[in-house]
Order: structure tokens, then C-alpha cells, then sequence
């Protein structure tokens, strides 16, 4: 079964650090795109960036870029970063596969909460 | 471009159909076959319904259907049924540094 599995939720105070986790498995992960997005409490789906976990290019949303990191080993495992969170990351943080020829995600991840409140 | 426009809400009784419209630009929904249509039910991730403007994945009821005209995409839900309430989202392919916008979302209601 192609699968997405992602870390468990996290409570985090602001100014904090945090890595979260996304591990593929049941297809061969280095040959699809992993992405990331955003939901907000209430709120709608934003693409944060996509990762090609095979040399790790990296392609982010302007709206993203400098505020994460999207990172992937070769353990199957994409991961999102924060080096100093705000409390206005606040959210639920899906990954993706992601179809570049037509731009699409396939397969998700049931998420991660993240609530960075002091 | 923030996102692509969806209406907020729709809504149909058992059995009808319905049509949710996302308008985009010449620059993502009119310039592009990547038009995508996500399910969401709530506490649930997103599920994929339609790609490249109409096609389905084998999964995916045929009840769904969705088209294109010029910067405005489609998803059409015939024979509504209770468990077709959901919030759906469209997305696109764009030329811009922003390179995949999605719609605001719709939260469809069956009444």
C-alpha cells in the first residue's frame, strides 16, 4: 500500500525549534516529488514547497521561503523545519506526493498538528 | 494572485447535482491542463478527485465529473449523496514564482 506517515502533533512555545516528519512507503520514494501544505485552523489548503527527495532540489512558495526548511534522506522520510516558530504557525501541516507533470497530489499524509502557543 | 476564487458554499438536496466553479487567470486555470479537484472531510486529509481538468483516479466515484472554459474550471457531483458533504478545493498549475495556487475552498452541504 503507497502510504504517507507523518509525526505525531506538537506543542510548541514561540522562538522554539522544530522538525516534523513525513516517511513514505509501499512505491519507490526518490522518484516523486514530496510537498508540503498548510491549513490553518478554519482555513484553506497553501503550498508551502515541494522537495525531489533524489538531490534534493527544492523548489518553496515565495510565501514560505526563508520561513521553513524542506529537507529528505535516504531513509524515505521528507521533513519541515522551523528554527523559531510564531505563534501564527499555528496549524495542521499535510505532505504530499506530488505529480510534477500535472501538477497534482496523489497521496497524502494524515497531517500534523503543530500549536505553538506560550 | 492570493488563490484561485471558489464560491464559499453550495448546497443541493440527496439525488441532484451540483457544480462548484474556481476562476483563476490566463496565468494558472486558463493557460494549463493542471487543474486538480481535492475532497476534504472534516479532521480528515485531503483526498484527490480529479487531475488534468477531468480526469479521474480509479477510486473515485463516477459521479464526479469536472471541465474547463477559459479561466474558470468546474466540478460537477451528480446523484448527490450524504457523504458527498464536504469542503472541496481546486488547484492549478501556475506560471508565477507562486507555481501551484489552490482555491479558497467550498463547503458543500447536502440537505
Amino acid at each position: 500500500e503507497v502510504q504517507l506517515v507523518q509525526s505525531g502533533a506538537k506543542l510548541k512555545k514561540p522562538g522554539e525549534s522544530l522538525k516534523i516528519s513525513c516517511k513514505g512507503s509501499g512505491y519507490r520514494f526518490t522518484s516523486y516529488w514530496i510537498g508540503w501544505v498548510r491549513q490553518m485552523p478554519g482555513k484553506g489548503l497553501e503550498w508551502m514547497g515541494i522537495i525531489y527527495p533524489t538531490d534534493s532540489y527544492i523548489r518553496y512558495s515565495p510565501s514560505f521561503q526563508g520561513q521553513v526548511t524542506i529537507s529528505a534522506d535516504k531513509s524515505s522520510t521528507a521533513y519541515l523545519q522551523w528554527s523559531s516558530l510564531k505563534a501564527s504557525d499555528t496549524a495542521m501541516y499535510y505532505c504530499a506526493r506530488f505529480l510534477g507533470d500535472i501538477a497534482a497530489f496523489d497521496i497524502w499524509g494524515q497531517g500534523t498538528m503543530v500549536t505553538v502557543s506560550s | 494572485q492570493s488563490a484561485l476564487t471558489q464560491p464559499a458554499s453550495v448546497s443541493g438536496s440527496p439525488g441532484q447535482s451540483i457544480t462548484i466553479s474556481c476562476t483563476g487567470t490566463s496565468s494558472d486555470v486558463g493557460g494549463y491542463n493542471s487543474v486538480s479537484w481535492y475532497q476534504q472531510h472534516p479532521g480528515k486529509a485531503p483526498k484527490l478527485m480529479i487531475y488534468e481538468v477531468s480526469n479521474r483516479p480509479s477510486e473515485v466515484s463516477n459521479r464526479f465529473s469536472a471541465s474547463k472554459s477559459g479561466n474558470t474550471a468546474s466540478l460537477t457531483i451528480s446523484g448527490l449523496q450524504a457523504e458527498d458533504e464536504a469542503y472541496y478545493y481546486c488547484s492549478s498549475y501556475t506560471s508565477t514564482s507562486i507555481y501551484v495556487i489552490f482555491g479558497g475552498g467550498t463547503k458543500l452541504t447536502v440537505l
